[in-house]
Parts: structure tokens; sequence; C-alpha cells
């Protein structure tokens, strides 16, 4: 079964600077699909970036960004110029690919609660 | 405006007391899911459906049971709900099993005393 691990529970930010958020994830398959997902105190689940893992190139949007690591099984978010409004909980997210039951399903990993200081 | 709704938004009740949780999305979506969200666990999907009359369990469904008559209305039912069912629900949504967007409800915080 597949698994995602976000190992940093809490991590802290000053506003306009950078922060990584961690996740890995371990499955057999060789194409599937990462995301990351932004839940704010309204518990509203929000997409930030996906990325194919076919695709070589690293997703980006706006000051979202990810490095992709399929070899290492890693997927974490650089956030730039970061916001207050970023802060928020946020969840790595794994789906397999297309084919057999169950491939529609999100596999998340534990959430990171980000705070940005102002 | 597309979205996926979810009734009630809050709801506290006693063990034992059956209750349904609405969900309806007004995109023609054909698939539908529903996750249970609690604290170190992320989401967990307990059911989904891949379309009208078509569901299939996740990984938690023990003690909820779903429908799908209608391709909108996916509702998510506790026939005897325990504490541990005490959990932030939400009902998600995407264009077909295989699409990448899906679209989440703003989430059910049920309470069982």
């Amino acid at each position: 079964a597949q698994t995602v691990t976000q190992s940093q529970p809490e991590m802290s930010v000053q506003e306009a600077e950078t922060v990584t958020l961690s996740c890995t994830y371990d499955t057999s398959e060789s194409d599937y699909y990462l995301f990351w997902y932004k839940q704010p105190p309204s518990r509203q689940m929000i997409l930030v970036i996906r990325q194919e893992a076919y695709k070589q190139q690293n997703a980006t949007e706006n000051r979202f960004s990810v490095n992709f690591q399929k070899a290492a099984k890693s997927f974490s978010l650089k956030i730039s110029d970061s916001q207050l409004g970023d802060a928020a909980m946020y969840f790595c997210a794994y789906r397999r690919p297309a084919g057999g039951t169950s491939y529609g399903k999100l596999t998340f990993g534990q959430g990171t609660i980000l705070t940005v200081h102002p | 405006e597309a979205q996926v709704t979810q009734n009630p938004r809050y709801l506290i009740t006693v063990t034992g007391k059956k209750l349904t949780v609405t969900c309806s999305q007004n995109m023609n979506h054909e698939y539908m899911s529903w996750y249970r969200q609690d604290p170190g666990l992320g989401l967990r999907q307990i059911y989904y459906s891949m379309n009208v009359e078509v569901t299939d369990k996740g990984d938690v469904p023990e003690g909820y049971k779903v429908s799908r008559k209608e391709k909108r209305n996916f509702p998510l039912i506790l026939e005897s709900p325990s504490p541990n069912q005490t959990s932030l629900y939400f009902c998600a949504s995407s264009l077909s099993q295989g699409h990448n967007e899906q679209f989440f409800g703003p989430g059910t915080r049920l309470t069982v005393l």
C-alpha cells in the first residue's frame, strides 16, 4: 500500500522569507500524481500544486514550487516570499495512475502546520 | 458557482443515534468520495463512488454506509455512531476517477458523545 509521510508536524517562517515543507512517499508504481493541499483555519481544502511523476520538470505556481526527486521518493514544497495568508496546515497527497480499483483515491500525509511571523 | 456542499457543517450527537451527512455537487462529476480527517493521521478515504449506483469501500469504511442514487448526491450514513467517529468529514468530487482535480466540500465537524 502506498504511504505518504510528512515528518515536520510544525514549521515557522518570517514574512517574506522562504520555507520548505518535506514529504516522502512509498510506492511501487512508476507513474503517479503528487499534490500539495492547503487547509487554512476555514478548513477548506485548497489545491496548491500538482506534479505528474512522468514529468521531470518541477511544477511551479507563482510563489509555490516543488522539488520532485523521483528516485528518492521525495516531494517537497517551497514557498517563496511567504505571506501571512500562507499560514495553514499543508498536506502532501499521492494518487496512483489510472487503471484498476481505487485509483481516484488520494493518500494523504499527516500534515504540517505552517506559522508565518510578521 | 461550481461547488461541493455539505450539510450540516457542525453536528453534536449521542452514541447510537442514526445520522446522515449530505453531500451535493453541481458540476456533473462522476466520481465522489468521502474522507475523514483526524489529528496526526491526515485524511483517509471512507467510501467512494465512480458513478450512479456504483460505490466501493475506501480505507476506513467500518461503521459507515453510502448511497449514490443520483449523480449529484452522495450522502454518508452513520447507522449507529460511536465516539471514535468523532472527526472532520470531507466530501470530494471530480469529473472522473482519473481526473486530476478533486473539489472538496467545506467539511462537517461531527462530535459523538
